[in-house]
């Protein structure tokens, strides 16, 4: 089955500093790579996803990077503010016909210094 | 549009109990997926539902079971509970679930204690 690995587990950034999160998936056949970001006692919500036939995707101060050769993704976070401090997870799946569930990573906390 | 809601909130029961977990999705939505969330293991995929089907299933016990109704509800059973099921489930529903609406949304979770 999948496998995903995210680094690193804990980051700290100064405040209007930028924030990068690794991943890396294992199954080649995953199509699908969302994030989602979780706030302490709070549900996760979907910040932003890319698909495979994509190379990256941008909203506003978010962007996701995916390298299919290498199997690997990043989020990238600009300008960032004390209220993108939480737990944020990576995850892949593959959906060709149903919807499988999302293999996750175990999560990066994002710490935003002020 | 409303968003996923899970009841009951918070949950404790005892070792050997079994526990009815519910979800409703977002409306609209027919997949509803299910995941247990734990310090140690992070977000675990359970089973996941599409038109009172189960198409896909983790690797969990099969304490652990599912299902779903004609108005896209689901429920989770536990049953035989043991310390180690204590956790955080959550339930996430999509539109559909197939090759174009893998979005998926989560409620806000059932937090279960097992003493």
């Amino acid at each position: 089955g999948e496998n995903v690995e995210q680094h690193p587990s804990t980051l700290s950034v100064q405040e209007g500093d930028s924030a990068v999160i690794k991943c890396t998936y294992s199954d080649s056949a995953s199509n699908y790579f969302p994030w989602y970001k979780q706030e302490l006692g709070k549900r996760p919500q979907l910040i932003i996803d890319i698909r495979s036939n994509v190379g990256e995707k941008k909203d506003q101060r978010i962007a996701v990077t995916l390298n299919k050769t290498a199997k690997h993704f990043s989020l990238h976070i600009t300008e960032t503010q004390p209220e993108d401090s939480a737990v944020y997870f990576c995850a892949a799946s593959y959906s060709g016909g149903g919807a499988d569930g999302l293999t996750f990573g175990k999560g990066t906390h994002l710490i935003i210094q002020p | 549009k409303a968003g996923v809601t899970q009841t009951p909130r918070y949950l404790i029961k005892t070792r050997g109990q079994q526990v009815t977990l519910s979800c409703s999705p977002i409306s609209g939505h027919r997949s509803v997926s299910w995941y247990q969330q734990t310090p140690g293991q992070g977000l675990q995929f359970l089973f996941e539902y599409f038109s009172e089907t189960q198409r896909n299933k983790g690797n969990f016990p099969g304490r652990f079971s599912g299902r779903q109704f004609s108005n896209s509800r689901s429920e989770m059973n536990v049953s035989t509970l043991e310390l180690g099921d204590s956790a955080l489930y959550l339930c996430a529903s999509s539109l559909e679930g197939g090759v174009s609406n893998y979005e998926q949304y989560f409620g806000p979770g059932t937090r279960l204690t097992v003493t």
